[in-house]
């Protein structure tokens, strides 16, 4: 089955820096790759995904790449704010009619950004 | 509440007993999921539906059950059988998965169990 180790497990960055959370996953029939946002004590909400068909995907300080050669995917954040302090997972699915149609999670990186 | 509701929020299991926790969405989604957290453990899945009346098992599924009755419902009981079942249990579900495409989820906001 799909297995996704995400790093670091902790980061923290000053305000305004960019953040980077980096994935791989072992599933090489996995295309689809989302990344959720956990703020303490909240539901997971889906704030970016990628598709196999394309490398990068930007909406606006949020971008995730993705290198299926590699089996790897990064998530950035660009100038950081307070707000983006939360626990962040990523996720890889595979599609088709083989395999398992669930999501495999990340253990979550906790992003604490310093004012 | 984001269209899918879980409950109770916070549920207390004695020793031996069996819990069933509530999914109920009305998004019209035809996949549900149950998740399990722990701390810095990320989401385990436990079992998931594509349809009505099918559900697979998940990583975790020992001592755990459901049933899918109805689209809109994923009740998920917790048995005595799971002997560590202490966790934030998050329900989820999507569009359909299709061959080519697959979904974001929409989560749930949670049901701790606690063993006492």
């Amino acid at each position: 089955g799909e297995n996704v180790e995400q790093h670091p497990s902790t980061l923290s960055v000053q305000e305004g820096d960019s953040a980077v959370i980096k994935c791989t996953y072992s599933d090489s029939a996995s295309n689809y790759f989302p990344w959720y946002k956990q703020e303490l004590g909240k539901r997971p909400q889906l704030i970016i995904d990628i598709r196999s068909n394309v490398g990068e995907k930007k909406d606006q300080r949020i971008a995730v790449t993705l290198n299926k050669t590699a089996k790897h995917f990064s998530l950035h954040i660009t100038e950081t704010q307070p707000e983006d302090s939360a626990v962040y997972f990523c996720a890889a699915s595979p599609q088709g009619d083989t395999g398992r149609r669930a999501l495999t999670f990340g253990s979550g990186t906790r992003l604490q950004v310093q004012p | 509440d984001g269209g899918i509701t879980q409950s109770p929020k916070y549920l207390f299991r004695k020793e031996g007993q069996n819990v069933t926790l509530s999914c109920e969405q009305n998004l019209n989604h035809d996949a549900m999921y149950w998740y399990r957290q722990d701390p810095g453990q990320g989401l385990r899945l436990i079992y998931y539906s594509q349809i009505v009346n099918d559900f697979q098992k998940g990583d975790i599924a020992e001592g755990y059950s459901v049933s899918r009755e109805k689209k809109e419902s994923f009740p998920l009981t917790v048995t005595s059988a799971q002997k560590n079942p202490t966790a934030f249990y998050l329900c989820a579900s999507s569009r359909a998965t299709g061959m080519r495409l697959n979904y974001g989820y929409t989560f749930g906001s949670g049901t701790r169990l606690t063993v006492v």
